[in-house]
């Protein structure tokens, strides 16, 4: 069975303090690798889809990496508005009953102070 | 322009009570989907629809049927409902079921009292 774990569950960051977030996974072949953003109340909001080993994809202040067991979100100089739940979740190359099932991980609450 | 949208965005009801949550997207997606997010913030899927055709079934109860009536809208109906099933209820949508971005709702947030 599919498997995503994210750590830390929670970081606190002071403004301009970057860091990263980590998505650790068990698939059965990888199809993509999905970052999400979710603000209180709600859906998640897409950010980045990643489908290899080695593959890296930028938005503003963040930075998504993939290797063969495990993603990092790296955040560069945070601000307060990027505090939100990250969610990292998973596509299998699984066909039939599971085609575009994603798994998620428990997601990380980053908050920003300023 | 809500791409994906849900109603209603809140849900108060009794045990025993049945109940439906609906889902429109107007991206022309072919794909949509039900997303479960418990207490712990997990979001698990339920069920996925391709141009009206049941994909995805997870392990979920009897009690919950989703429904298709054209390729834009994915209602999901929950008969006798439990406080187990107090939730918050995504709806999703994609391009197809394959690696495309799943787009999601803004969420119902169901209460069983």
């Amino acid at each position: 069975e599919d498997q995503v774990t994210q750590s830390p569950e929670a970081l606190r960051l002071q403004e301009g303090e970057s860091s990263s977030l980590n998505c650790s996974y068990t698939v059965s072949g990888l199809r993509g690798l999905f970052w999400y953003r979710q603000d209180p109340g709600k859906g998640p909001e897409f950010l980045f889809t990643l489908y290899s080993a080695g593959e890296e994809k930028e938005k503003e202040r963040l930075k998504a990496t993939l290797t063969k067991k495990e993603s990092f979100l790296h955040i560069t100089a945070p601000k307060p508005e990027d505090s939100a739940t990250y969610l990292c979740a998973v596509q299998a190359n699984a066909g039939g009953t599971s085609y575009g099932k994603l798994t998620f991980g428990q997601g990380t609450i980053l908050t920003v102070h300023p | 322009d809500t791409a994906v949208s849900q109603t209603p965005k809140y849900l108060v009801t009794q045990m025993g009570n049945d109940k439906s949550i609906k889902c429109e997207q107007n991206l022309g997606h072919d794909t949509m989907y039900w997303y479960k997010q418990d207490s712990k913030k997990f979001l698990k899927i339920m069920f996925s629809y391709n141009n009206k055709e049941l994909i995805i079934n997870e392990t979920v109860p009897n009690r919950f049927s989703p429904k298709s009536p054209d390729k834009a809208h994915l209602n999901l109906h929950i008969n006798s409902l439990e406080l187990g099933d107090s939730a918050v209820y995504f709806c999703a949508s994609s391009q197809r079921g394959g690696e495309e971005t799943q787009y999601f709702g803004p969420g119902t947030r169901l209460l069983v009292l």
